[in-house]
């Protein structure tokens, strides 16, 4: 079965701070994606970054980045330099063909 | 970017009546659509996967004839809620694949009275 574990329900960090949101999963399958999805209070899903399984470089996007421990089966998310929209729930998802597997979400507060 | 346009963004209806949730490809085809429900601070559940001129896949536990899926062309699906009660309140989203990514439609808050 495929599962995605986001262990931490809520995270803060301080403003310009970095926070890591930790992720695992749980497949079987050698060919798949990852992804962070933020979802801010208008509810609308938000691509932050995307893995591919087969490559070995970290994915970044700016302030965004992963580390990826494919043995581990482990995908955090790194924030640096947080702002405060930001501020969101995070959501980790693995895709194997078309089956999307999200995790519970970690809501992110960001202070000022 | 592509975009998926999704109506209406908010709902209230009337217990036993059906509401129709559509979701549109902007500038792209999708062949595959997916419908997910979000209740409060909970992850995406994946309801059905919607296919292009073929019947729509079902997650298991999901009721096909209470949520009825049509996907008569490659921009627009439709989600139906059939006989709606308060239970099926929720947050309703549809995704589209591009490529190998996915982009989300804005939602749908369905609030039965």
């Amino acid at each position: 079965a495929q599962t995605v574990t986001q262990s931490q329900p809520e995270m803060s960090v301080q403003e310009a701070e970095t926070v890591t949101l930790s992720c695992t999963y749980d497949t079987s399958e050698s060919d798949y994606y990852l992804f962070w999805y933020k979802q801010p209070p208008s509810r609308q899903m938000i691509l932050v970054i995307r893995q591919e399984a087969y490559k070995q470089q970290n994915a970044t996007e700016n302030r965004f980045s992963v580390n990826f421990q494919k043995a581990a089966k482990s995908f955090s998310l790194k924030i640096s330099d947080s702002q405060l929209g930001d501020a969101a729930m995070y959501f980790c998802a693995h895709c194997t063909g078309n089956q999307f597997y999200f995790g519970t979400g970690t809501s992110l507060t960001v202070i000022p | 970017g592509a975009v998926v346009s999704q109506h209406p963004s908010r709902v209230i209806c009337k217990s036993g009546t059906s509401v129709k949730i559509e979701c549109r490809s902007l500038d792209f085809q999708a062949t595959t659509m997916f419908w997910y429900r979000q209740f409060p601070k909970q992850s995406l559940m994946l309801m059905a996967t919607s296919n292009e001129g073929s019947k729509a896949t079902y997650e298991q536990g999901v009721e096909k004839d209470k949520f009825l899926i049509n996907h008569a062309s490659l921009t627009l699906s439709t989600l139906t809620v059939t006989s709606a009660h308060p239970e099926d309140s929720s947050f309703y989203i549809c995704s589209a694949r591009l490529g190998s990514g996915y982009t989300f439609g804005s939602g749908t808050r369905l609030t039965v009275v």
